[in-house]
């Protein structure tokens, strides 16, 4: 059961540089959503894209692009690393219905010099 | 203000003693409710959801009270592996499957 699948772990980037997260389910999941994580902050939204072929600006977008490449994948890219976006960042999918929890990949933790 | 506040602890806790918290919500259209839980940043994972009746899993039981817009959790019996993040996590109505996030509860049990 592999459920939800971010590569990758662990990066370190120095600014300026760009690189893409990859996040991929295969639990059928119509919804995807990534999320970055702070010291002492909830999860806070990026992105997400509601059904293959849609993605929405969430609650943090700045900086950040986002392709939802088929129903299986959504990835997030950082066109041009800054310090600030050094975070913890989790993708999630879910059906969306209300009363459906999210299921979330193990996070990649990226660091920007 | 934000949309879901929790006192962040850390509350500590003997083994086998009972320990209670709640999260307050803003939105009163919020319409689904969640406990997760989060193991030292690792990813979070869902530890129950929250009915209006109330609901009990285990040790662990949620309660939602809709007028004072707030949900609770209350853990029984501690266990060292009940130390955790508890997030409490609120879907609304008109959202796309779309949760605001608590920055979570610190729970420590002590032997």
């Amino acid at each position: 059961n592999a459920g939800v699948t971010q590569t990758p772990k662990f990066q370190v980037l120095k600014t300026g540089q760009s690189m893409t997260l990859q996040c991929a389910q295969d639990m059928n999941h119509n919804s995807m959503y990534w999320y970055r994580q702070d010291p002492g902050m909830g999860l806070r939204l990026i992105y997400y894209s509601a059904s293959e072929g849609t993605t929405d600006k969430g609650e943090v977008p700045n900086g950040y692009n986002v392709s939802r490449l088929n129903k299986r994948e959504f990835s997030l890219r950082l066109e041009s690393a800054a310090p600030s976006q050094t975070s913890v960042y989790f993708c999630a999918s879910t059906i969306p219905l209300g009363d459906q929890p999210q299921h979330f990949g193990d996070g990649t933790r990226l660091s920007i010099l | 203000r934000k949309e879901v506040e929790q006192d962040p602890g850390p509350f500590n806790v003997p083994e086998g003693a009972t320990v209670a918290f709640n999260c307050t919500y803003s939105n009163s259209a919020s319409q689904s409710f969640f406990w997760y839980r989060q193991d030292c940043r690792k990813e979070p994972k869902l530890l129950m959801s929250v009915y209006s009746s109330g609901n009990e899993d285990g040790r662990f039981t949620a309660q939602l009270n809709r007028a004072s817009q707030y949900i609770s959790l209350l853990i029984r019996d501690s266990k060292l592996s009940d130390s955790a993040t508890y997030l409490c996590v609120v879907h609304q109505t008109d959202s796309w499957g779309k949760l605001q996030f608590g920055a979570g509860t610190q729970v420590v049990v002590t032997p």
